[in-house]
């Protein structure tokens, strides 16, 4: 079945120690984007790709960046996490074709920091 | 600014009917779209209104009056495994990205 992928479903990390989340989809959709959702919130977008052109979000922390190095995969990095990053990262997608109006999401990463 | 309000809490009986309401502002809008949210899960995509009136698709419909900047979705025959999160999410301006709303926590009760 064509999905959404995140590795991992869990991840730990330390106080300032780098990490980086993976999303990959083989509905070979035009575009991919990255959302935090904190608990008993809604998804909040940090950034989004249509093809190769990267949006970013104007309140999205300078200590995210993320990566799109081909169609079916995007990367999430956080340089120095800190205890407020904590969160669920989802990654979803859309075909790119007429609206954003239906995104397919993965399962996200449930990030912890230590 | 760009906002969607969402009742934060619903409460209702299996077999029952429940709406949940949306209200928008936006200085652009070009569809209104509902999310379902099981705890611990994923988004999952329910319905989408461009036009206002009413979308039915199964037990699920949605209503969007642009005139009011408001929609709502309707859940009839409520199961058990309806409990969820619901959001609303616009579709606010020319770029392709979607705005959520606060979202609502509905339970089922028996």
């Amino acid at each position: 079945d064509a999905m959404v992928i995140q590795n991992p479903r869990y991840q730990v990390t330390q106080f300032g120690k780098p990490v980086t989340l993976s999303c990959s989809q083989t509905l070979n959709h035009n575009v991919m984007y990255w959302y935090q959702q904190k608990s008993s919130q809604a998804p909040k977008l940090l950034f989004h790709y249509y093809d190769k052109d990267f949006n970013n979000e104007a309140d999205t922390p300078d200590n995210f960046q993320s990566r799109r190095p081909n169609t079916s995969f995007c990367f999430l990095d956080i340089r120095s996490p800190g205890l407020g990053d904590a969160a669920m990262y989802l990654c979803a997608t859309c075909p790119g074709t007429s609206s954003p109006n239906e995104q397919f999401f993965g399962p996200g990463t449930r990030l912890t920091v230590l | 600014g760009q906002s969607l309000e969402q009742p934060s809490e619903v409460t209702a009986v299996e077999g029952a009917i429940v709406q949940i309401n949306c209200t928008y502002q936006t200085s652009g809008f070009y569809g209104l779209s509902w999310y379902q949210q099981h705890d611990g899960g994923a988004p999952t995509f329910l319905s989408y209104n461009a036009l206002d009136g009413l979308e039915e698709t199964g037990r699920f419909s949605s209503f969007l009056s642009r005139s009011d900047s408001y929609g709502y979705l309707l859940l009839q025959e409520l199961q058990m495994k309806d409990s969820a999160s619901y959001f609303c999410a616009g579709w606010m301006d020319s770029s392709y990205k979607l705005i959520f709303g606060s979202g609502t926590r509905l339970l089922v009760r028996p």
